[in-house]
């Protein structure tokens, strides 16, 4: 298994534009989330997913869309981009939506924002 | 979920034991004890989690005292590669809402290996 991917490893983005983060889970997890790192704030949930179809908002969701069209991908689309949203970006999943199960990470998508 | 708390940084020689302190005086019945650790630049790493008992797996020991107040991560013997913040983390496995999943990563302990 490849586990969690993300594309791309890295990007810069200029204010006001649009780009999807990628993320693909082999795993046949049913949940999947977003998150943010930001020094000093820890990682901040943005969005998740209980399953193909189902999305949900986190803590930290303005500025960003979510969609699970299948269980293996959960996309994450910056609509207009803004400095504020100068981050790193983690995907995760775990096989069920509920109990206590781990969550595993993607290696993260580094974005700069200018 | 109950708030935790690290020591900010400890050190530990490799090849011996690195045994990581976690309080959670708050925990309620049916939050659940995680440990994640993220090493420098990569996403977060789960190693273990457990309830009452103890757990052991290929990566660490999770020991927890008997009124749930405290735990332990055990990393038997560290190596340099386990250098990395290591986050105690508690949560309800029924947490709803905007809390769905969530996982709440504090300051953590930086774990430093020394040769």
């Amino acid at each position: 298994n490849a586990g969690v991917t993300q594309t791309p490893k890295f990007q810069v983005l200029k204010t006001g534009q649009s780009m999807t983060l990628q993320c693909a889970q082999d795993m046949n997890h049913e949940y999947m989330s977003w998150y943010r790192q930001d020094p000093g704030m820890g990682l901040r949930l943005i969005h998740y997913s209980v399953g193909a179809g189902i999305t949900d908002q986190g803590e930290v969701p303005n500025g960003y869309n979510v969609s699970r069209s299948t269980t293996e991908d959960f996309p994450l689309r910056l609509l207009s981009a803004a400095p504020s949203q100068t981050s790193v970006y983690f995907c995760a999943s775990s096989l069920l939506a509920g109990g206590p199960g781990a969550q595993y990470f993607g290696p993260g998508t580094r974005l700069t924002v200018t | 979920d109950a708030k935790t708390t690290q020591p900010p940084s400890m050190d530990c020689a490799e090849g011996r034991a690195a045994n990581l302190p976690c309080n959670h005086s708050t925990i309620s019945g049916n939050e659940y004890v995680y440990w994640y650790r993220q090493i420098h630049s990569q996403g977060p790493q789960y190693i273990i989690h457990g309830l009452k008992n103890n757990e052991t797996n290929e990566m660490a020991s999770l020991i927890i005292t008997e009124d749930r107040k405290s735990s332990t991560l055990i990393l038997p013997h560290a190596t340099l590669r386990d250098t990395a913040v290591y986050y105690c983390i508690v949560r309800s496995a029924n947490a709803g809402g905007t809390s769905y999943g969530k996982l709440t990563f504090g300051q953590g302990t930086i774990l430093t290996v020394h040769p």
